[in-house]
Order: C-alpha cells, then sequence, then structure tokens
C-alpha cells in the first residue's frame, strides 16, 4: 500500500523554527516529486512547495519563500520541510503529496497540460503561537 | 486572492446532478485537478487532465473544460458525495499545481 506519514508538527513560538518530515513506503520514492500543501483550519488548501525527484529544483510559494526549504533524502525515503521564522499566520495541516503524472494534450486546437497529486499523508499539525 | 475561483456552496438533492466550477486564467492551457476533502480527511484525487478518473472513484464523477472555466460534474448525488471539493492547477508563476481554488462545499439534500 503506497502511503506517506508527515511528523514533526508542534508547537513553537513566534520566529521559531520545526523541520517536517513525511516518510513514503510502498512506492520508488526517487521516482516521483512531492508537494507540501497546507490548511489553516476551516479554511482551503494552500500551496506550499514543490520538489523534483532528485532534489536539485524546488520552488515555494512567496508566502513562505526565503523562511520554508524544502528537501529530501532519496536513501531514507523521506521529504522535509524547514520552517524558520515562523509566523502566526502558518498556523495550519502541513500535508506532503506525491505528484502521480502529468504531461500535455492537444485538444481543440492548443496543448493543454496537467499534473496531479494521487497519493496524499494525513497532515501535521502546525501551531505558532507565544 | 487566489488564482483560481469557486463559489463557495452548492446544494443538491440526493439524486440529482449537480456542477461545480472553477475559474481562472491558468485554465486557458491548463486542465485543472480536483480533489475531494470530506471532514478530518486528507484531500482525495477525483479527476485529473481532460476527464480521467484514478482507480476506485465512481464513473459518476466528470471533468470539463471550456475556455477559462473547469468543471466537476457528479451525475447522480450521494450522500457519501458531500464534501469540499478543490480544483488544482500550474499557476500563473509556472509552478506545477501552485494554483489552488478556494473550495467548493457540496452539501447533498
Amino acid at each position: 500500500e503506497m502511503q506517506l506519514v508527515e511528523s514533526g508538527g508542534g508547537l513553537v513560538q513566534p520566529g521559531g523554527s520545526l523541520t517536517l518530515s513525511c516518510e513514503a513506503s510502498g512506492f520508488a520514492f526517487s521516482g516521483y516529486w512531492m508537494h507540501w500543501v497546507r490548511q489553516v483550519p476551516g479554511k482551503g488548501l494552500a500551496w506550499v512547495s514543490r520538489i523534483d525527484n532528485e532534489g536539485t529544483s524546488t520552488s515555494h510559494a512567496d508566502s513562505v519563500k526565503g523562511r520554508f526549504t524544502i528537501s529530501r533524502d532519496n536513501a531514507k525515503n523521506t521529504l522535509y520541510l524547514e520552517m524558520n521564522s515562523l509566523r502566526a499566520e502558518d498556523t495550519a495541516v502541513y500535508y506532503c503529496a506525491r505528484v502521480g503524472g502529468g504531461g500535455k494534450r492537444y485538444d481543440s486546437g492548443k496543448y493543454y497540460f496537467y499534473y496531479y497529486m494521487d497519493v496524499w499523508g494525513k497532515g501535521t499539525t502546525v501551531t505558532v503561537s507565544s | 486572492s487566489s488564482e483560481l475561483t469557486q463559489d463557495p456552496a452548492v446544494s443538491v438533492a440526493l439524486g440529482q446532478t449537480v456542477r461545480i466550477t472553477c475559474r481562472g486564467s491558468p485554465l486557458r492551457n491548463n486542465y485543472a485537478t480536483w480533489y475531494q476533502q470530506r471532514p478530518g480527511q486528507a484531500p482525495r484525487l477525483v479527476i485529473y487532465g481532460k476527464n480521467n478518473r484514478p482507480s476506485g472513484i465512481p464513473d459518476r464523477f466528470s471533468g470539463s473544460t471550456s475556455g477559462n472555466t473547469a468543471s466537476l460534474t457528479i451525475t447522480g448525488a450521494q450522500a457519501v458525495d458531500e464534501a469540499d471539493y478543490y480544483c488544482n492547477s500550474r499557476d500563473n508563476s509556472g509552478n506545477h499545481l501552485g494554483a489552488f481554488g478556494g473550495g467548493t462545499r457540496l452539501t447533498v439534500l
């Protein structure tokens, strides 16, 4: 069974740091791009970061750029999110998710691109509060 | 504000058809991916690409796109379909899956 299990969440003071982990099992982790997505309680989903399968290309949302760093250790089948200078607005459930695939399709005279996250963890809660 | 816009809430009578829409400029050349999220659970993929369902998703779920609008249609809605639905696409900065809609709460009456 394909599975992602997040850990590392907890209560941290504003300005503090925390590192989240996401352990993968049941699939060849090193072959897949990965994302972090967060959700403020009672609110919608928000993309945080993504990393390619080798760990050489990363991208972060503007709201976390310069404060959060995504990384991975393929030998340990683990994805990480290092979070620094935490703010109250970073309080959320953090999910890791696998990019199952994607591509492009010629349709109605033009190309359309698509990607999808097909395996999600159950999430870990980060609370930033004094 | 989000690059993708969804209606906050939609309701449907049991067994009827409902369409949930997602609008935004990224959808002019990117298909929307749709996720279902039940209370207390992680999101679950329901539609990707032009109109593809992962294994285990009932065929009453379908997707379509026109212009800058993507739609998720549930034909013959069931009580178990009551959930939040999110669209997701590449954002205007080029980040794969970087844009999420605000979500639509579906109530099955």
